[in-house]
């Protein structure tokens, strides 16, 4: 059973780096590519950046220059990692499947709340 | 970046009848689209992909159709758990970008 799970700080100061975790269970990062997309509350849904099955790396260029996705196979994690956060970063992240290497996403986690305040 | 327009913002519907939810793409985005249902306090589910392809476990009431830039998902028969917000996707072009969604209630 295909399962992936954030977590993370829930509160994160302004200027700050944001560091989040997604450990998946129920399948291999290695023949597996995985998403970050997260929503401001009450608002739509961004992409972020994904790591590829065969860790390589593609970001939104709006955040290309703040964001970082790296990920530890052995351990079954996907990391993300934000700089800079100010408060329009507030916003729930998800972590997601991307199906069979491609661009939309199957499995979700249950997503992490960030609030960027001071 | 392709922008996504969603139509409507929200719609009222009620048990049994039939609900149209519109997205159109900025630029032709050749059916690479997937249509997710997201419900109060849950990750969204992908209910639909390649603008027609329904995703597994999905209900068949659940229908998407269209191509180039205008694309739509019909849901026949509305039930109570339908009730939710429903989101486009476009994977034709990085970013992938998702509408803004539309918010289904039930009259």
């Amino acid at each position: 059973q295909v399962q992936l799970k954030e977590s993370g700080p829930g509160l994160v100061q302004p200027s700050q780096t944001l560091s989040l975790t997604c450990t998946v269970s129920g399948l291999s990062l290695t023949s597996n590519s995985v998403s970050w997309i997260r929503q401001p509350p009450g608002k739509g849904l961004e992409w972020m950046g994904v790591i590829w099955s065969n860790g390589g790396t593609d970001y939104n260029s709006a955040i290309k220059s703040r964001l970082s996705i790296s990920r530890d196979t052995s351990k079954s994690q996907v990391f993300l990692k934000m700089n800079s956060l100010q408060t329009e970063d507030t916003a729930m992240y998800f972590c997601a499947r991307n199906v069979y290497n491609n661009y939309y996403f199957d499995y979700w986690g249950q997503g992490v709340m960030v609030t960027v305040s001071s | 970046d392709i922008q996504m327009t969603q139509s409507p913002a929200s719609l009222s519907a009620s048990l049994g009848e039939t609900v149209t939810i519109e997205c159109r793409a900025s630029e032709d985005i050749y059916s690479n689209l997937a249509w997710y249902q997201q419900k109060p306090g849950n990750s969204p589910q992908l209910l639909i992909y390649d603008a027609n392809s329904l995703a597994d476990g999905v209900p068949s009431r659940f229908s998407g159709s269209g191509s180039g830039t205008q694309y739509s998902l019909k849901i026949n028969s509305l039930q109570s758990e339908d009730v939710a917000s429903y989101f486009c996707q476009q994977y034709n072009n990085y970013p992938y970008t998702f509408g803004a969604g539309t918010k289904l209630e039930l009259k």
